[in-house]
């Protein structure tokens, strides 16, 4: 079945400083989303991106899709300490009825 | 509800003993989903219900693992016999739409986080 992947697994920055995370697909997606999970909480939903080469802005967060439909990026600028937990991306499965989701990149951020 | 609700939020069971995890979705979504999320790892899907019918259950680990959504609305998550391994968080999503709507925004509930000694 699907399998997206996902690095980095952990990013540490600075208050302050960038952030990346990049999601990638063998086969082409339909539409990707974004979920963040705070520690100790549960997903929730960021972003759903169908179309390709889509831009998608909130606030400080910015996310990709890739023109062939395989791979999304989520980039956060200037980190502030409330954007600290795990961000998954998840993308629907090609043979079954499911999102499947990436093992996500942890995020930390020091004041 | 507001939002998906979740019970037991926290479930301790020995090793062997049969465990029901509940999940109240938000009223009217059509799509329930079941994920299985070990620490430090990505929710892994367990099954998936469009109303009352069980669509794809292709995730559930063995057959100790049975869910059902009998009406449409609560759906119970039923391991048994449980093992060590079973030790994790599941979670419950909802969505308004059928999957193949291609619109599924998962909406999580809070968890329910077994522990198997």
């Amino acid at each position: 079945g699907q399998q997206v992947m996902q690095i980095p697994q952990y990013q540490h920055v600075q208050e302050g400083e960038d952030f990346t995370t990049y999601c990638n697909s063998s086969t082409t997606l339909s539409n990707i989303q974004w979920y963040k999970q705070r520690p100790g909480g549960h997903p929730v939903f960021l972003i759903q991106l169908v179309k390709s080469g889509e831009v998608k802005k909130q606030k400080r967060l910015t996310f990709q899709f890739g023109e062939a439909k395989k791979n999304s990026s989520l980039h956060i600028t200037a980190t502030q300490t409330t954007d600290v937990g795990t961000y998954f991306c998840a993308a629907p499965d090609n043979y079954g009825q499911n999102f499947v989701f990436g093992p996500g990149t942890r995020l930390s951020v020091l004041p | 509800g507001a939002g998906v609700s979740q019970s037991p939020r926290y479930k301790v069971a020995k090793r062997g003993q049969d465990v029901a995890l509940r999940c109240d979705p938000i009223s009217g979504h059509v799509s329930l989903f079941w994920y299985q999320q070990a620490l430090g790892q990505g929710p892994e899907f367990l099954t998936y219900f469009q109303n009352e019918a069980q669509l794809d259950k292709s995730g559930l680990p063995s057959d100790r693992f049975f869910a059902e959504r009998p009406e449409g609305s609560v759906s119970t998550l039923k391991i048994q016999r449980t093992q060590q391994e079973d030790s994790a968080v599941y979670l419950c999503a909802s969505s308004f739409s059928g999957f193949s709507s291609g619109a599924n925004v998962l909406t999580f509930g809070a968890g329910s986080r077994l522990t198997v000694l």
